[in-house]
């Protein structure tokens, strides 16, 4: 089984800023099948980048993926009030599918 | 627009049984590996199974292996979690999803939940 750990656990920015989440696998993901998710409370989680780097349907452009082998980054450039939530990320290069124990960003 | 609608969730004791569905519509059904993940109160997600579009591919995850079966109706737009021998760990809110393609990868689509609570 592949282990996601996301670091930092809580990161606490302002409105505006530049948030940076990281995801190191346990070992190599192959064809960087790496998702990112967005969770909000009482809401289902929505996909936001595939394939590491892949952005979902109407994700915008504000939110990017990168990284490869172990090693997975997500970024937001800019943070709207709306981006204010709990971020996962879950590879499926290997069964069974596993999920990173999430990040919380929070409005500073 | 792609909808998914679990239901069966409920309250049910310890060693019982449970079998949850999800309607889905809006895409062709069988072009399309499902997945069910879950979480418990105030945890992170877990993922728990999944299921190719013509259904001869299931994986699960190493706590539900034994105890959970998924399976799928494609004539019925339908798919379904049986859940044998609960526990109290596996009390969570349970989420039906669609994947990206035939393949089991990594859901696009999710539905809004089903709560399964396992207690005497």
């Amino acid at each position: 089984e592949i282990v996601l750990t996301q670091s930092p656990g809580t990161l606490s920015l302002s409105p505006g800023e530049r948030a940076t989440l990281s995801c190191r696998a346990s070992q190599t993901v192959s064809s960087n099948y790496l998702a990112w998710y967005q969770q909000k409370p009482g809401q289902a989680p929505r996909l936001l980048i595939y394939g590491a780097s892949s952005r979902a349907t109407a994700i915008p452009d504000r939110f990017s993926g990168s990284g490869s082998g172990t090693d997975f980054t997500l970024t937001i450039s800019r943070l709207e009030p709306e981006d204010f939530a709990v971020y996962y990320c879950q590879q499926y290069a290997m069964a069974p599918r596993t999920f990173g124990q999430g990040t919380k960003v929070e409005i500073k | 627009e792609v909808q998914l609608l679990e239901s069966g969730g409920g309250l049910v004791q310890p060693g019982g049984s449970l079998r949850l569905s999800c309607a889905a519509s809006g895409f062709t059904f069988s072009d399309y590996a499902m997945t069910w993940v879950r979480q418990a109160p105030g945890k992170g997600l877990e993922w728990v199974s999944a299921i190719s579009g013509s259904g001869g591919i299931i994986y699960y995850g190493d706590s539900v292996k034994g105890r959970f079966t998924m399976s799928r109706d494609n004539s019925k737009n339908t798919f379904y979690l049986q859940m044998n021998s609960l526990r109290a760990e596996d009390t969570a809110i349970y989420y039906c999803a669609k994947d990206m393609e035939s393949r089991p990868l990594t859901p696009d689509y999710w539905g809004q939940g089903t709560l399964v609570t396992v207690s005497s």
